[in-house]
């Protein structure tokens, strides 16, 4: 089946620093790849939908200074946490999307970001 | 608005049936689905139903819709140790975004 590949698998900062992740598709191109947080006991929150070679679409209340997304390639979408705050630590969660449907949709292994 | 709910627990004894349920809100879902998370691992997409079925049935895997009462449960049949996870159903609406339950852990002992 379809790959999401996700690194790293966790990282600890310090406050005040940025973090990249990255979400790469490794054997399908995709076209949209969203980006999820999600805290303990509680579900995926869409963060952001990015789409290759334009502008990420962000849902409400996510700040778009904050959370950097660039969907440079058809394989690869980074999102950036800068600036760091301890509030940011959370479980961050990527998905590429293989054509049309949700039934197309491939999560990465997922981020696990502690800022101290 | 648009909201899903699951219970966050449930506990099964291996061979039994597991029954997960999940009620909606928004009535103009199109597709609802049901994924399985594995500890320290992504969302793995285990089925999906298109809103104008009542049931799907999957190998052990049967979902029923009750779209009048905005209800989607999963049966697991012959439950196993394998099938501890957490399960979260999602519902994709019209604008093109999968909204979340808030997730369901199975526990499943021998």
């Amino acid at each position: 089946g379809a790959v999401v590949s996700q690194h790293p698998s966790w990282v600890i900062c310090k406050s005040g620093t940025s973090v990249k992740i990255e979400c790469r598709s490794l054997d399908f191109q995709a076209t949209t790849m969203f980006w999820y947080r999600q805290f303990p006991k509680q579900s995926l929150m869409l963060m952001a939908t990015s789409n290759e070679g334009s502008k990420a679409t962000y849902e409400q209340g996510v700040e778009k200074d904050k959370f950097l997304i660039n969907h440079a390639s058809l394989t690869l979408s980074t999102l950036t946490v800068t600036s760091a705050h301890p509030e940011d630590s959370s479980f961050y969660i990527c998905s590429a999307r293989m054509g049309q449907g949700y039934e197309k949709l491939f999560f990465g292994s997922g981020t696990q970001l502690s800022v101290l | 608005g648009e909201d899903v709910e699951q219970s966050l627990f449930l506990s099964v004894r291996e061979g039994d049936s597991s029954v997960i349920n999940c009620t909606y809100t928004d009535s103009s879902s199109t597709y609802l689905y049901w994924y399985k998370q594995e500890p320290g691992a992504g969302l793995q997409l285990l089925t999906y139903i298109f809103s104008n079925m009542d049931m799907k049935q999957d190998q052990r895997l049967t979902v029923l819709l009750n779209k009048k009462d905005k209800h989607l449960s999963l049966r697991i049949a012959d439950t196993q140790t394998g099938d501890s996870a957490i399960y979260f159903c999602a519902e994709s609406i019209t604008g093109d975004k999968l909204i979340f339950g808030t997730g369901t852990r199975l526990q499943v002992f021998p």
